[in-house]
């Protein structure tokens, strides 16, 4: 089946310094990417969609210039949070979809940031 | 606006049978979808419904009814690793997935 490897699965910070976090499909082309924020008990937040080759499209109240998407292969997808803060801190997934719109999403294994 | 409603908590006893609910309100309708999640894990796909009617996979079942706006997940002869929450998703016009809030499924020896 579709597998979706994302890294780091945690990393500690400083508040300021900037964290990329890395989302691969091993066994299939995702066209489209997803990233989502988690917040404790909550549920997933779309962030941004991804598509290869093209810019991503953010959702409304997430700062592009905050949360840098990369995806410059059908294969990897890049989510950079610069110059991060505390209120950054969350737990960050990635998922991926390998038709265009398709329902059923691959999620990695996703990255807790924690800054200090 | 575009929503989905579930319940917050569901308590089960262990080899019992548990339903949790899903209705949805969105901008278009391309299929009910159930994700499982534990905590501190990323969730993972459970089941999809386009049509209306029943899907069944093992233990697990999903139900959608179109008309109503509608659907369920049935878990069967539960487990203490099912518990987890339950995330239903709706596909909408724009064909992004609409998240529920999820359901915690607690289940009781």
């Amino acid at each position: 089946g579709a597998v979706v490897s994302q890294h780091p699965s945690w990393v500690i910070c400083k508040s300021g310094t900037s964290v990329k976090i890395e989302c691969r499909s091993l066994d299939f082309q995702a066209t489209t990417m997803f990233w989502y924020r988690q917040f404790p008990k909550q549920s997933l937040m779309l962030m941004a969609t991804s598509n290869e080759g093209s810019k991503a499209t953010y959702e409304q109240g997430v700062e592009k210039d905050k949360f840098l998407i990369n995806h410059a292969s059908l294969t990897l997808s890049t989510l950079t949070v610069t110059s991060a803060h505390p209120e950054d801190s969350s737990f960050y997934i990635c998922s991926a979809s390998s038709l265009s719109g398709a329902n059923v999403l691959t999620f990695g294994a996703g990255s807790r940031l924690t800054v200090l | 606006g575009q929503s989905l409603e579930q319940p917050s908590e569901v308590t089960a006893v262990e080899g019992a049978i548990v339903q949790i609910n899903c209705t949805y309100q969105t901008s278009g309708f391309y299929g009910l979808s159930w994700y499982q999640q534990h905590d501190g894990g990323a969730p993972t796909f459970l089941s999809y419904n386009a049509l209306d009617g029943l899907e069944e996979t093992g233990r697990f079942s999903s139900f959608l009814s179109r008309s109503d706006s509608y659907g369920y997940l049935l878990l069967q002869e539960l487990q203490m690793k099912d518990s987890a929450s339950y995330f239903c998703a709706v596909g909408d016009s724009n064909y992004q997935l609409i998240w529920g809030a999820g359901t915690k499924l607690i289940i009781k020896p």
